[in-house]
């Protein structure tokens, strides 16, 4: 069965305090693993898709990488406009088209 | 392009009364998905679809069903709801791009049975 796990639950910054948000994944042949974006009341926002480890993505503050077991959200210098619910969910070859999500990180950034 | 889109934003229910939620995407994606999320959870599968006609079950089924008449719509159905419905209900759908699977989600539908 795939398993997604994302550490921490919640992550409290101040502005321009840069951390990263973790995303372990235990699945059966990776075909893709995608980070999201969700703001209170809203649907999640897709922000990166990785396909094997090694791999790097960056948007704006936002960089994603990813290992064979882990991938992680870096968030550089992070404004309170940043402050949202990251997702991570992963697709395994065994899946089809299916997605396993992990339960999120909660990050409020505080000016 | 809309993208996805949900009807209706908020709905109460009162135990036993039935309701469709509907979806509709503009974006000729193949493939639509139903999710419910809860509280503090990740998102979790209800139905799927892989084109017009062709429909499965994900993680959670159990008191859904769903239609897939058109590429554009996937509307789900709540037959008898049950206060263990309440949640957020999300549409998405996606395509396939060598074979990965990036899904654009619609703003979701927040249900309340009492």
């Amino acid at each position: 069965e795939d398993q997604v796990t994302q550490s921490p639950e919640a992550l409290r910054l101040q502005e321009g305090e840069s951390s990263s948000l973790n995303c372990s994944y235990t699945v059966s042949g990776l075909r893709g693993l995608f980070w999201y974006r969700q703001d209170p009341g809203k649907g999640p926002e897709f922000l990166f898709t990785l396909y094997s480890a090694g791999e790097e993505k960056e948007k704006e503050r936002l960089k994603a990488t990813l290992t064979k077991k882990e991938s992680f959200l870096h968030i550089t210098a992070p404004k309170p406009e940043d402050s949202a619910t990251y997702l991570c969910a992963v697709q395994a070859g065994a899946s089809g088209s299916r997605l396993t999500f992990g339960e999120g990180t909660q990050l409020t950034v505080n000016p | 392009n809309a993208g996805v889109t949900q009807t209706p934003k908020f709905r109460i229910l009162k135990i036993g009364q039935s309701m469709t939620l509907q979806c509709t995407q503009d974006m000729n994606h193949n493939y639509m998905y139903w999710y419910r999320q809860d509280p503090g959870m990740g998102l979790k599968l209800i139905y799927y679809s892989v084109g017009a006609g062709i429909t499965d079950k994900g993680e959670v089924p159990n008191g859904y069903n769903v239609s897939r008449s058109t590429t554009e719509d996937f509307p789900l159905r709540l037959e008898l709801a049950a206060p263990s419905q309440t949640s957020v209900y999300f549409c998405a759908s996606s395509y396939i791009i060598a074979g990965v699977n990036e899904q654009f989600f619609g703003p979701g539908t927040r249900l309340t049975v009492l």
